[in-house]
C-alpha cells in the first residue's frame, strides 16, 4: 500500500513564526502536492512538484514556499505564519502518467493553528 | 466542483437506502473526474474515477454517472451503511494535466 505520512497531526504556532510541514511518501512517486482544506472551500492547491528540485505554484501560493530536495520528501514552508493560515494542510502524491488514472494518495493531514 | 460557499452541503440518508451525491463542474475541457471520501480525522481516500469517454462506471456499491451536456457528475452509493458517513469530494482534471481541481464537498450522514 502507498503510504504518505505527514510530520505532525496537530501544530500550534505563533504569528510571525517560520513553520515547516513535512511530507514523506514511500512509493517512489514523482509528483507531490500540498493543499489546504477549509470548510466550504474544499481542497485548494498551494504548490506541487513533478520532480526533485522542481516546483510549480498552485492556486493559492501566496505566503507559502516549498522544498523538494529528495524524491520522497516535500516540505511546505510558511515563512511568517499568520492567523489566516490556520487550516488543515494535506499532502498528496501520485506516480506520473499512469494510464487512465490520476488518483492522488493523501496523507492524514496536519491541522495548523496560528495564534 | 460544487458552488463555492461558506457552508458544507449536507445530505442525510436512512441506513440501507441509496445515496446520491451531486457535483457540477464548470470547465468544458475537463475530461477526467474522480470521487474521494474523507472520514473525520483522515485524509481523502479514492472511491472511483471516470473519463469523459464514459457515461457510467461502477465499483463496489458505488456508481459514478457523468453528464457532459450539463456538466454534472453524481456518485451513487447503494445500501448505505454507517461507515459511509463522511465528506465526499468530486474533482476534475484535463487528462494529461495531473492537477486536480476539487469541489467544496458534501457531508453525508447516515441515520440509523
Amino acid at each position: 500500500d502507498v503510504k504518505v505520512t505527514q510530520s505532525s497531526r496537530y501544530l500550534v504556532k505563533r504569528t510571525g513564526e517560520k513553520v515547516f510541514l513535512e511530507c514523506v511518501q514511500d512509493m517512489d512517486h514523482e509528483n507531490m502536492f500540498w493543499y489546504r482544506q477549509d470548510p466550504g472551500l474544499g481542497l485548494r492547491l498551494i504548490y506541487f512538484s513533478y520532480d526533485v528540485k522542481m516546483k510549480e505554484k498552485g492556486d493559492i501560493p501566496e505566503g507559502y514556499s516549498v522544498s523538494r530536495e529528495k524524491k520522497e520528501r516535500f516540505s511546505l514552508i510558511l515563512e511568517s505564519a499568520s492567523t489566516n493560515q490556520t487550516s488543515m494542510y494535506l499532502c498528496a502524491s501520485t506516480p506520473p502518467g499512469r494510464e487512465g488514472s490520476y488518483e492522488q494518495y493523501f496523507g492524514p493531514g496536519t491541522r495548523l493553528t496560528v495564534t | 466542483g460544487e458552488s463555492v460557499g461558506l457552508h458544507l452541503p449536507t445530505l442525510s440518508v436512512q441506513e440501507g437506502d441509496n445515496s446520491i451525491i451531486n457535483c457540477a463542474y464548470s470547465n468544458s475541457a475537463s475530461d477526467y473526474f474522480i470521487w474521494y471520501k474523507q472520514e473525520s480525522g483522515k485524509g481523502p481516500q479514492f472511491i472511483i474515477d471516470i473519463r469523459s469517454n464514459m457515461d457510467k462506471r461502477q465499483g463496489q456499491r458505488v456508481t459514478v454517472l457523468l453528464n457532459k451536456t450539463v456538466k454534472h457528475l453524481s456518485l451513487q452509493i447503494a445500501a448505505t451503511q454507517p461507515g459511509d458517513s463522511a465528506v465526499y469530494f468530486c474533482a476534475e482534471s484535463n487528462f494529461g494535466n495531473e492537477k486536480l481541481t476539487f469541489g467544496t464537498g458534501t457531508r453525508l450522514t447516515i441515520i440509523p
